[in-house]
């Protein structure tokens, strides 16, 4: 069964920090990779899909990158700022077992002014 | 532009009362889902669509019924609810196939006494 964790569950920076958010998956049989936020009662926002095919993809201050070999996602966000408080939540798309998308339990990220 | 929407935003409801769950998406969109959100637990998918006059079961559907009847709707029912189904629930829907971004709505919150 494919499980996703995230890693750290919580984390508190100082703005203009530079940080890293990551995501593990236990099979490495995936379509592809997603990262999402999560603002308090809202629903979910894609921020950047990688394809398995690729190793990384950018928008803006955000740059994902993707190694399937080790089960491995890393979301890193550039000289953060208080609006980027937020859930931050991995995804994978599954080749298999219906093809769904399995969720980590998030990251909340809190960017102190 | 709506996009996603859901109603309601939030429910009480007791023990073994019914009670339905509307998504609604102006997109256009193929494929409707389900999900829901529980404290440390991320998302999991409930039940989900391809098309209209289809509907699967995802990872956790005991105790929920869908309808997939207009291309637009997608129902989510409880027939008896119980305190276990107390959580927020998403709707979301994709373009073609799972493959591809999925746009979610704001999500209901659902209190089962």
């Amino acid at each position: 069964k494919q499980e996703v964790t995230q890693i750290p569950a919580a984390l508190s920076v100082p703005e203009g920090e530079n940080l890293v958010l990551n995501c593990s998956f236990t099979d490495s049989a995936i379509y592809n990779l997603q990262w999402f936020r999560q603002d308090p009662g809202k629903g979910l926002t894609s921020l950047l899909l990688i394809q398995s095919s690729q190793r990384e993809q950018t928008s803006g201050r955000l740059n994902a990158s993707l190694d399937k070999s080790s089960g491995r996602s890393t979301l890193y966000i550039a000289a953060s700022q208080p609006g980027d408080s937020a859930t931050y939540l991995c995804a994978v798309l599954l080749l298999k077992n219906g093809n769904k998308l399995v969720f980590g339990a998030g990251t909340i990220l809190r960017v102190k002014s | 532009n709506a996009g996603v929407t859901q109603t309601p935003k939030f429910r009480v409801l007791k023990t073994g009362q019914s009670m339905t769950l509307l998504c609604a998406q102006d997109m256009n969109h193929e494929y409707m889902y389900w999900y829901r959100q529980d404290p440390g637990m991320g998302l999991r998918l409930i039940h989900y669509s391809v098309g209209e006059g289809t509907t699967a079961k995802g990872e956790v559907p005991d105790g929920y019924n869908v309808s997939r009847l207009k291309k637009q709707n997608f129902l989510l029912g409880l027939e008896s609810a119980a305190p276990s189904q107390t959580s927020v629930y998403f709707c979301a829907s994709s373009s073609g196939t799972f493959k591809e971004t999925q746009y979610f709505g704001p999500g209901t919150r659902l209190l089962v006494l």
